[in-house]
């Protein structure tokens, strides 16, 4: 599976576009782009992934550049209770490996 | 629909005893993955099963740590002799099936995991 870069750590105002980029310069064809994220001593939860085209959902957008080798998750309102260690993760094989990821701290 | 369920959710033992984790996946889910996040550190994959198979161990330490997934039954990491190291927290995940391939979500559901400590 591709490495990922992450920032170690970012605020963001509550009620303000939270945007957490992620670097995977040496991702592959097949491998997906997925987010996860992990409040704190709680199991991680499931963002969003995509593979070429941008993906939204009821939680977040994820943007990926047209080469693949960088993409961005945004919450577009982020709220107190999205603080939290998000992780972005490369990969196409039978298991998840979790990188360092970014720690959001949204504050009031 | 029920989340994946694991117990204990703390667990307290002593140096030399056996711990064992419990992990009930969801509903027509078939593929469980253990992972274990010491303190202030970041989830290591440790084992992935489907039922009554070992898929991929790789993350297993090679002593004292086992896991299984009968056909009936939850999905249990069994470890042995433990020791103050092995003191963490260990999360179960289940997905209905395999996480890669093109018919995949990669999407795993994630239990609120169980917290060993090792007197």
């Amino acid at each position: 599976d591709a490495k990922t870069t992450q920032p170690t750590s970012m605020d963001c105002a509550e009620g303000r576009a939270a945007n957490l980029p992620c670097n995977h310069s040496t991702i592959s064809g097949n491998e997906y782009v997925y987010w996860y994220r992990q409040i704190h001593s709680q199991g991680p939860q499931y963002i969003i992934h995509g593979l070429k085209n941008n993906e939204t959902n009821e939680m977040a957008s994820l943007i990926i550049t047209e080469d693949r080798k960088s993409s961005t998750l945004i919450l577009p309102h982020a709220t107190l209770r999205d603080t939290a260690v998000y992780y972005c993760i490369v990969h196409n094989t039978d298991k998840l490996i979790f990188g360092t990821g970014t720690r959001l701290q949204v504050f009031p | 629909n029920a989340g994946v369920m694991q117990n204990p959710r703390h667990l307290v033992r002593r140096r030399g005893q056996e711990a064992r984790l419990r992990c009930s996946p969801m509903k027509g889910h078939s593929h469980v993955y253990w992972y274990r996040q010491l303190p202030e550190e970041g989830l290591k994959f440790m084992v992935y099963l489907q039922k009554e198979n070992i898929i991929d161990e790789s993350g297993m330490p090679k002593e004292r740590f086992s896991a299984e997934f009968p056909k009936e039954g939850p999905s249990i990491l069994r470890i042995q002799q433990v020791v103050r190291g092995d003191s963490a927290a260990y999360f179960c995940a289940s997905s209905p099936r395999s996480a890669s391939g093109p018919s995949n979500t990669g999407e795993l559901f994630f239990g609120e995991g169980s917290r060993l400590t090792v007197l």
